[in-house]
């Protein structure tokens, strides 16, 4: 496995404004990955975060809402911009590990987002 | 596009009860996983189980990719097992998961 962190682990922000959060893990990985928890609900995947190119979003999120940087094989940055309470969820990064065939994906602590 | 479902949706145990949690999907897959959420909002691995079975202390799981469900089995239940349990699928030689609907589990003394 891996030891993967993120900061902050929860913030009250108020609407219109914009939260960026980090992802460290403790080893370079190839595939990196952002999801959001809302409040009861499971985890539906933002995007994929590509070391050297833009992020790859999936249907219903967009670039300039969830701004993603990945400057390196072992961080990544997502933005949540003009927030809106709408947006107040569990945002977790993910790793993809691989070993002998088997690719499992590992989760960070989340970072609880509030919005006011 | 993929869907998965997970029954039951909500479940109350009495502590030493056993337990057997439910994940259908709808297309052949290359990856699955089993996850627990705890309290805290922290996702554990529990499984990597494609296909076949596998078991770890109290806990096993079984998937059958042919009739694309997987079971994860909990014997002997305590009071840490509450929290919401996930199955995880990734379709077509892909690697982005797809998270079932969740099973929200109490065990009580």
């Amino acid at each position: 496995s891996a030891v993967i962190s993120q900061k902050p682990s929860r913030d009250i922000c108020q609407r219109g404004t914009s939260l960026t959060i980090q992802c460290q893990v403790d080893s370079q990985v190839t595939m990196m990955f952002w999801y959001r928890q809302q409040p009861g609900q499971s985890l539906t995947l933002i995007a994929t975060a590509n070391q050297g190119s833009e992020a790859t979003y999936e249907s219903g999120f967009v670039i300039d809402k969830f701004p993603i940087s990945r400057p390196n094989l072992t961080f990544s940055t997502l933005t949540v911009s003009n927030m809106s309470p709408e947006d107040s969820s569990i945002y977790l990064c993910s790793v993809e590990l691989g070993l002998a065939g088997v690719y499992e994906q590992y989760f960070g602590p989340g970072t609880r987002l509030t919005v006011t | 596009g993929i869907q998965v479902e997970q029954s039951p949706p909500d479940l109350i145990l009495q502590e030493g009860a056993n337990s057997t949690l439910r994940c259908n999907f709808s297309d052949s897959v290359n990856n699955l996983q089993w996850f627990h959420q705890n309290p805290w909002g922290q996702l554990i691995n529990l499984f990597y189980i494609p296909s076949g079975t596998k078991q770890n202390g109290r806990l096993s799981a079984t998937t059958v990719a042919t009739e694309r469900y997987s079971l994860l089995y909990i014997s002997s239940s305590q009071t840490t097992d509450s929290g919401v349990y996930f199955c995880a699928e990734a379709t077509g030689g892909g690697n982005k998961l797809t998270f079932g609907t969740g099973t929200q589990l109490k065990v009580e003394l």
